[in-house]
């Protein structure tokens, strides 16, 4: 079993305000990070895979980071809207296309 | 992107039954997986679905509890066994479209089971 963490566990923002959290996992044998959204009573949906180090990937006003070498991922998002609303999960894939999945960090969006 | 039908979307369910969850997806998957997330816990992966094969389970699971049916390349079902409240979960089934890809894995919606 494979410890991925996530920090913080919640947090609220107001809407307009930016935020980020972590994701920590094994820095050996890295082969792929992924991060999830999930809202409640939907699917978890993608935001991205990220396999290089230094890795920086955007999807609209959320975007991503990767450090392979030390083991962590941030996860940013700018201006926060209600939509953004959910709870996003981290993830650690491996070469046998299993995902670790760190506990997630809830975000609450403050209008 | 591939889209997967979850059924039943939730359930209350007396101890010592058991549970059947379904997974269709829309279009042919090699693999499909089964997760688990227990109340304030991580998602956890009970067990990888191939078709034609056994289901290979991961630690801590067996396949007396969660027996998996994969009978073709785009259904799978999982059965909870003799339930106890610790069952009590969100169960989701997963697939990844296109191995080796960025694209990530597609999800059900989820089976939120209570068990009392």
């Amino acid at each position: 079993i494979l410890n991925v963490e996530q920090s913080p566990q919640s947090l609220h923002v107001q809407e307009g305000d930016s935020t980020n959290f972590t994701c920590s996992f094994p820095s050996s044998n890295f082969y792929a990070l992924h991060w999830y959204r999930w809202e409640t009573a939907k699917s978890p949906e993608a935001l991205f895979v990220m396999t290089l180090n230094g890795d920086e990937k955007k999807k609209g006003r959320i975007s991503a980071t990767l450090n392979t070498k030390e083991g962590y991922s941030y996860l940013y998002i700018k201006g926060s809207q209600p939509e953004d609303s959910a709870t996003y999960l981290c993830a650690f894939g491996s070469n046998d296309y299993k995902l670790s999945f760190g506990a997630g960090t809830t975000v609450t969006v403050r209008a | 992107s591939a889209v997967i039908s979850q059924k039943p979307s939730r359930d209350i369910c007396q101890r010592g039954t058991s549970l059947t969850i379904q997974c269709q997806v829309d279009s042919q998957v090699t693999m499909m997986f089964w997760y688990r997330q227990q109340p304030g816990q991580s998602l956890t992966l009970i067990a990888t679905a191939n078709q034609g094969s056994e289901a290979t389970y991961e630690s801590g699971f067996v396949i007396d509890k969660f027996p998996i049916s994969r009978p073709n390349l785009t259904f799978s079902t999982l059965t909870v066994s003799n339930m106890s409240p610790e069952d009590s979960s969100i169960y989701l089934c997963s697939v990844e479209e296109r191995p080796g890809s960025d694209y990530g894995y597609t999800f059900g919606s989820g089976t939120r089971l209570t068990v009392v």
